[in-house]
C-alpha cells in the first residue's frame, strides 16, 4: 500500500527562523498528499492538502508543493511563531484506508 | 466548537473494567473512524464505518468493540484491556469514504490502563 516517511524530529528553532519538514511518498498513482498539525491536547487538524501533480497547498503560512519527480510533498514555513510549536503529520491515502500517516515530527519554537 | 466531540477527555481504567468512549460529529458526515495513538507510533486505524456500517476492522483486538448507531455517533466499548492498550484514542469524520475526502478529528479520549 501507499505510505509515507517524514524526517524524526524533535526540531527546535528560534522564532522567525525558516521552517522545513520533509515528506516523501510512496504510491500508486497520484493520491491527494496532506498535511495535518497536531498542538498540545487536541486532534489533528488539516493544514493544508494538494490533490495533484505540482499544486501547492497554502494556509496560515505553511506551504507545500505536491512533486511528483522527487516523490515529495516537504512543509515549509518562512519564519515561524512561537505558536506553531506542535506535532506536524505528513498523510496520503492508501487503498481504502482513509489516511496513513507518517509518524510526526515535533516542532519546537522558542522565542 | 471542534465539530467532533469526544468524551471523556481522560480515563483511567483497571484491566477487569468496562467502559466506553464516546464520539459525536456535528458536520453531518458519512464516515467515521477510530484511531489509536501512542508514543513513538504511527497513528493506527482502528475501524472505519460508512453509513452507519462497519466497512474496516483493521484486526483489532475483540477487547475493543465498536458501535455506530447512527452516522452522529460512534461508541468504543472497552473491556479487559491491557497496560499497553494505554493510549489517545482519536476519533474522526470524513463527509464520504473517498480518498479526497479530509478527516476531522475530535480532540480525544486520553486512556490509562492500570
Amino acid at each position: 500500500g501507499n505510505s509515507v516517511t517524514q524526517m524524526e524530529g524533535p526540531v527546535t528553532l528560534s522564532e522567525e527562523a525558516f521552517l522545513t519538514i520533509n515528506c516523501t511518498y510512496t504510491a500508486t498513482g497520484y493520491p491527494s498528499l496532506f498535511w495535518y498539525v497536531q498542538y498540545p491536547g487536541e486532534g489533528l487538524q488539516l493544514l493544508l492538502k494538494a490533490t495533484k501533480a505540482d499544486d501547492k497547498g497554502s494556509n496560515k503560512g505553511f506551504e507545500a508543493t505536491y512533486r511528483k519527480e522527487t516523490t515529495s510533498f516537504h512543509l515549509e514555513k518562512g519564519s515561524v511563531q512561537v505558536s506553531d510549536s506542535a506535532v506536524y503529520f505528513c498523510a496520503l491515502p492508501s487503498g481504502n484506508t482513509p489516511l496513513v500517516f507518517g509518524k510526526g515530527t515535533r516542532l519546537s519554537v522558542i522565542a | 466548537e471542534t465539530g467532533v466531540t469526544q468524551t471523556p477527555r481522560h480515563l483511567v481504567m483497571g484491566m477487569t473494567n468496562k467502559k466506553s468512549l464516546k464520539c459525536e460529529q456535528h458536520l453531518g458526515h458519512n464516515a467515521m473512524y477510530w484511531y489509536k495513538q501512542s508514543a513513538k507510533k504511527p497513528l493506527e486505524l482502528m475501524f472505519v464505518y460508512s453509513l452507519e456500517e462497519r466497512v474496516e476492522n483493521n484486526s483489532v483486538p475483540s477487547r475493543f468493540s465498536p458501535e455506530c448507531p447512527n452516522s452522529s455517533h460512534l461508541f468504543l466499548h472497552l473491556h479487559t484491556l491491557q497496560p499497553e492498550d494505554s493510549a489517545l484514542y482519536l476519533c474522526a469524520s470524513s463527509r464520504t469514504r473517498g480518498n479526497n475526502s479530509p478527516l476531522h478529528f475530535g480532540n480525544g479520549t486520553r486512556l490509562t490502563v492500570t
